[in-house]
């Protein structure tokens, strides 16, 4: 079975620029979350789609935007980029929420997307 | 906010020995707290987790525990390896009925080393 599958692996821009980042997820999960791992500070919590919706959102700022597909894939998209926002971009996926009080909840992330801003 | 509050940031262990990593939330509605380990420049991978109907659940060499009065709950590693070296996080999520907020708010890490 694939696991979370991320591209691209590394990227580099340039400030001002717009960077997307493309996650697909598990078969057969619904849910695909974005977290952003910058050096010395966790995995911060981005964005949660299910189903095709935005389920929820972190503390970022609205140039932080995405959208998931039919498909369940997702795209990150981070507009207007400052030199703050080279991090690892990391995607998870699970089942979805209508099986999250079963307990069948468990992210598994993919292996991420390395974002440098110059 | 919700909020996770990792310790310690560091830990140096002798193989054998044994380590723990303890975590606290704010959210009383958390119902869900996973532990996942994250080799250098390798994706998080969950290691264990527990609900919070549960106190105690061990697999093998690790256990956690959960302390849900006090909103605290621990990874404990017996037997330390060398190949147990990485970076730990826990995190605590909400995934009940009409409060779900699908997301899970780490901690920020622990970084255990453990000498031959």
């Amino acid at each position: 079975e694939a696991g979370v599958t991320q591209s691209p692996t590394h990227l580099i821009k340039t400030r001002g620029q717009q960077a997307t980042l493309r996650c697909s997820p598990i078969s057969g999960h619904t849910s695909v979350y974005w977290y952003q791992q910058a050096l010395g500070l966790g995995l911060q919590f981005l964005l949660w789609y299910d189903e095709g919706e935005e389920r929820n959102r972190g503390n970022f700022p609205p140039r932080f935007s995405g959208r998931q597909f039919p498909n369940y894939s997702s795209e990150l998209n981070v507009n207007a980029l400052e030199l703050e926002d080279s991090a690892l971009y990391l995607c998870a996926s699970s089942l979805g929420r209508t099986f999250f009080s079963s307990g069948a909840n468990v992210l598994t992330f993919g292996a991420g997307s390395r974002l440098t801003v110059l | 906010g919700e909020n996770v509050e990792q310790h310690p940031s560091t830990l140096s262990v002798q193989e054998g020995d044994s380590a723990v990593i303890k975590c606290t939330y704010s959210d009383s509605a958390s119902n869900y707290f996973p532990w996942y380990k994250q080799e250098l420049g390798k994706r998080p991978q969950l290691i264990i987790d527990i609900r919070s109907n549960v106190g105690e659940k061990k697999d093998q060499r690790i256990a956690v525990t959960l302390n849900k009065t006090a909103k605290h709950f621990s990874l404990h590693i017996t037997e330390t390896q060398p190949e147990d070296s990485a970076v730990y996080f826990c995190a605590a999520s909400n995934r009940r009925g009409s409060s779900n907020t699908g997301k899970l708010i780490f901690g920020q890490g622990t970084t255990l080393q453990v000498k031959p």
